[in-house]
């Protein structure tokens, strides 16, 4: 039972460089998105997409681009990163009913923790 | 003021007490509510949903007031593993998921 899997588990980056997170799942959930989650912040919505070809912002999009080309991967690119950026990144999944009640949980990665120095 | 707010504690609390967070909203449209727990450096997992006035689940409960737009959850019998902190979620429409900051339990021996 994979559910959600998320690479890398770690990262460090230096000012300016590019990267992309990687987010996949094997549960067919139509609905993606990506977190990060600061001290006292809380988790805040990055990006995220109801289906393939679809994605649409979040929160806090600036510097991040994503694409949904298939419906198991969402992957979370930072273009060019600054330090403001260091966080722990969540992706997480989940799926609508078509019935009452509507709003299913959200399964969530293991997450990535980014340093940008 | 924030859609979803909850106090960040910590609550300490000695073994086999009772505790209870509550967590407020504030868009009266927010339809369906969840607790998950978030253990330190990891990624939060679901421990109760919340679709109606309320669920029960072992030693914990969670209720839902939509009159006065908060949810409680209530842990009965505390346990050492019980340290963790808790997330309130709700959720508006399909996209509009908002999380609270989290609430830190920790539980005392």
């Amino acid at each position: 039972n994979a559910g959600v899997t998320q690479t890398p588990k770690f990262q460090v980056l230096k000012t300016g460089q590019s990267m992309t997170l990687q987010c996949a799942q094997d549960m067919n959930h139509e609905y993606m998105s990506w977190y990060r989650q600061d001290p006292g912040m809380g988790l805040r919505l990055i990006h995220y997409s109801v289906g393939a070809g679809i994605t649409d912002q979040g929160e806090v999009p600036n510097g991040y681009n994503v694409s949904r080309s298939t419906t198991e991967d969402f992957p979370l690119r930072l273009l060019s990163a600054a330090p403001s950026q260091t966080s722990v990144y969540f992706c997480a999944s989940r799926q609508r009913r078509r019935e009452p009640p509507f709003d299913t949980e959200a399964f969530f990665g293991q997450g990535t923790r980014l340093t940008v120095v | 003021r924030k859609e979803v707010e909850q106090d960040p504690g910590p609550f300490n609390v000695p073994e086999g007490a009772t505790v209870a967070f509550n967590c407020t909203y504030s868009n009266s449209a927010s339809q369906s509510f969840f607790w998950y727990r978030q253990d330190c450096r990891k990624e939060p997992k679901l421990l109760m949903s919340v679709y109606s006035s309320g669920n029960e689940d072992g030693r914990f409960t969670a209720q839902l007031n939509r009159a006065s737009q908060y949810i409680s959850l209530l842990i009965r019998d505390s346990k050492l593993s019980d340290s963790a902190t808790y997330l309130c979620v709700a959720v508006r429409g399909y996209q509009k998921v908002t999380f609270g900051i989290g609430t830190k339990l920790q539980v005392i021996p």
